[in-house]
């Protein structure tokens, strides 16, 4: 069974860093891009950043660029994101993704989500 | 960047009734890669449908996804109860980002 479980999320002052996790489990991690997409309360789904199954290639979404840096530690089953300079507007659900397959990146398998709150 | 917009905002219908929604983008989506997901009160989002009309696994036929170029479809032919959600398109055709629509929410008349 697929699994993704996202952690990390938490309440940070502006200006903070957190880093998310998502730990993967039951398909071939290596083998996929992965995609994290947030949504503000409220609010509708935004894609943030994406990443190659090797971790060569990486994209950002030009609201979160030179913030948030998308990463994988294929050892480990594990997308990260860090995020730099929070904002108030960086308030949302965190959801990691699984792309679809090589080339398909619709997501078939998301995370429970991890809220992230910016607030002083 | 392409912009989707969905329509309506809101459709109101009863369970039995055939729903249709709409998604077009601001220029034409290459491959017809489109997706759509629904999305229930406290959920993550679930894959409908991904190339326009393939439909993922698992998911009912009542489900299917038309169009290509700017206009797209998602149809339910019946509706269940438990498909009073909010829906989303998404295109995956063009160089990142990948965008989202705004979501229609489909309600209880």
């Amino acid at each position: 069974e697929v699994q993704l479980l996202e952690s990390g999320g938490g309440l940070v002052q502006p200006g903070g860093s957190l880093r998310l996790s998502c730990a993967a489990s039951g398909f071939g991690f290596t083998s996929y891009a992965m995609t994290w997409v947030r949504q503000a309360p409220g609010k509708g789904l935004e894609w943030l950043s994406a990443i190659s199954p090797s971790g060569n290639s990486r994209y950002h979404a030009d609201s979160v660029k030179g913030r948030f840096t998308i990463s994988r530690d294929n050892s480990k089953n594990t997308l990260y994101l860090q995020m730099n300079s929070l904002r108030a507007e960086d308030t949302a659900v965190y959801y990691c993704a699984k792309n679809l397959a090589e080339g398909q990146p619709a997501y078939d398998y998301w995370g429970q989500g991890t809220l992230v709150t910016v607030s002083s | 960047e392409i912009v989707l917009t969905q329509s309506p905002g809101t459709l109101p219908l009863s369970p039995g009734e055939r729903a249709t929604l709409s998604c077009r983008a601001s220029q034409s989506v290459s491959g017809s890669y489109l997706a759509w997901y629904q999305q229930r009160p406290g959920q993550a989002p679930r894959l409908l449908i991904y190339g326009a009309s393939s439909r993922a696994i698992g998911i009912p036929d009542r489900f299917s996804g038309s169009g290509s170029g700017t206009d797209f479809t998602l149809t339910i032919s019946r509706l269940e109860p438990e498909d009073f959600a909010v829906y989303y398109c998404q295109q995956y055709g063009s160089s990142p980002p990948l965008t989202f629509g705004q979501g229609t929410r489909l309600e209880i008349k």
